[in-house]
């Protein structure tokens, strides 16, 4: 059973880079069908999808924030980050990492969740 | 503003059903599947609903789904107390290349 875990700062300043890890077990972001996912929530805020990457393609990347986001993978670790440049207080939220499947062909899974805060 | 609308709240009292709605759009749900989650306060959002109307094992039988059209509805029935909660539609837009949340559903057990 795949699991996931994100890992990272807590604490960010603005107008630095947002760095977040989500491991994974129980996987491997290396196989076909899946996608690999980056989904934020402000407290209090509804949902909020990042961008994702699927092995063997292009990231697609939330409109809104492409100009700042960069979602790569570490094969050899079996984990994927997420990069946001240039953060306000606006970025602050909670962030999960996400496994989808191609074809809706079996339920998502989710991490736990990891809060990072915005914050001079 | 979320591209799929749901309504803001709901309620209940223990025993009842209840229906949540989503309306969406020929990009996101008319074209592809529909998902629900649920998240209670302060924890990660749980896949609810998969693929339209499929349950994830472990989610009660009291849980169900539809999709129609562009719209999507998720039916609670014999609600507890433990079913207070938000609910999120989801699904992923053909025309955003992006996935889409609804604004999310409070759920009150009265």
């Amino acid at each position: 059973q795949v699991q996931l875990q994100e890992s990272g700062p807590g604490l960010v300043t603005p107008s630095e880079t947002l760095s977040l890890t989500c491991i994974v077990s129980g996987g491997s972001i290396s196989s076909s069908g899946y996608y690999w996912n980056w989904i934020r929530q402000p407290a209090g805020k509804g949902l909020e999808w990042i961008g994702r990457f699927y092995s063997g393609g292009n990231p697609d990347y939330n409109s809104s924030l492409k100009s700042r986001v960069t979602i790569s993978a570490d094969t050899s670790n079996n984990q994927f980050s997420l990069k946001l440049r240039s953060v306000t207080a606006a970025d602050t939220a909670v962030y999960y990492c996400a496994r989808a499947c191609s074809g809706a062909t079996c339920a998502p899974t989710w991490g736990q969740g990891t809060l990072v805060t915005v914050s001079s | 503003q979320s591209v799929m609308t749901q309504p803001p709240s709901a309620s209940g009292t223990p025993g009842q059903g209840v229906t949540i709605s989503c309306s969406g759009g020929s990009s996101n749900i008319g074209a592809n599947s529909a998902y629900w989650y649920q998240q209670i306060p302060g924890t990660a959002p749980k896949v609810l609903m998969y693929r339209n109307n499929q349950r994830p094992s472990g989610v009660p039988v009291r849980f169900s789904a539809s999709k129609s059209g562009t719209s999507a509805s998720l039916v609670i029935s014999g609600l507890r107390s433990q079913d207070e909660a938000d609910y999120f539609c989801a699904a992923w837009d053909d025309t955003l290349r992006a996935w889409v949340f609804g604004g999310g559903t409070r759920l009150t057990v009265l």
